[in-house]
């Protein structure tokens, strides 16, 4: 089945640093999404992607669709404790109509 | 404030127990979804229902059994449950089913954190 490699796994980074986290897959998607989970609750959508190619931003955030629509990264800029969670990336699939998710990276800051 | 909210947030039950848990949302959704996340391991899709019909159900065991009543309410029933369903049970909402129609990303609760003793 589809599966997703998301990494690093966890990174421990000093504040202000910039950093950057990335899923490939041996599979196509048509959508690529980035969500983040702070302890204790549910994951919130941080950047949609719908296009190979497409870069967007949001905030401190950016993050791009692969232009062979196989994988994707997502880059934050100058972190802040408040950053600290797990990042997951997740591709859909208008063929499979399914949504698979990868392993999440655990970001931790120092102030 | 997500728009999905569930009940309750953590739930401690044996394995011969009964529980069920809620999740209702407020965003007109058409489509809602139940995942199990357990530590280390990708968001799990456990079921799938689109305008109240179950279109989706990923060999998840019987001693779990989803009802949607509506659009807008979902509930996942639990008996004999065991041990290894210890997790984090998250609830989402999309406005088409996922994967079917694009621009339709998922909206998750905060989930209900359930173990088994």
């Amino acid at each position: 089945g589809q599966q997703l490699n998301q990494s690093p796994q966890s990174m421990f980074i000093q504040e202000g640093e910039d950093v950057s986290m990335n899923c490939t897959s041996s599979s196509i998607f048509n959508t690529w999404l980035w969500y983040k989970q702070d302890p204790g609750e549910g994951p919130v959508l941080l950047i949609a992607l719908y296009k190979a190619g497409e870069l967007t931003s949001n905030g401190r955030l950016t993050a791009q669709f692969g232009i062979t629509r196989k994988d994707s990264f997502l880059n934050i800029s100058a972190s802040i404790p408040s950053d600290v969670g797990i990042y997951f990336c997740a591709g859909g699939s208008s063929n499979t109509g399914k949504l698979i998710f990868g392993q999440g990276t655990t970001l931790q800051v120092k102030p | 404030e997500t728009g999905v909210t569930q009940t309750p947030r953590h739930l401690v039950m044996g394995m011969t127990n009964k529980k069920s848990l809620k999740c209702e949302q407020h965003l007109g959704h058409n489509a809602m979804y139940w995942y199990k996340q357990s530590a280390k391991k990708p968001l799990e899709l456990m079921f799938v229902y689109s305008l109240e019909e179950r279109v989706e159900n990923n060999s998840v065991p019987s001693r779990f059994s989803p009802e949607c009543p509506n659009s807008s309410h979902l509930f996942l029933h639990l008996h004999t449950l065991q041990p290894e369903d210890s997790a984090l049970y998250l609830c989402a909402s999309s406005q088409e089913r996922q994967g079917v129609i694009n621009n339709s990303p998922l909206h998750f609760g905060n989930g209900t954190r359930l173990t088994v003793t």
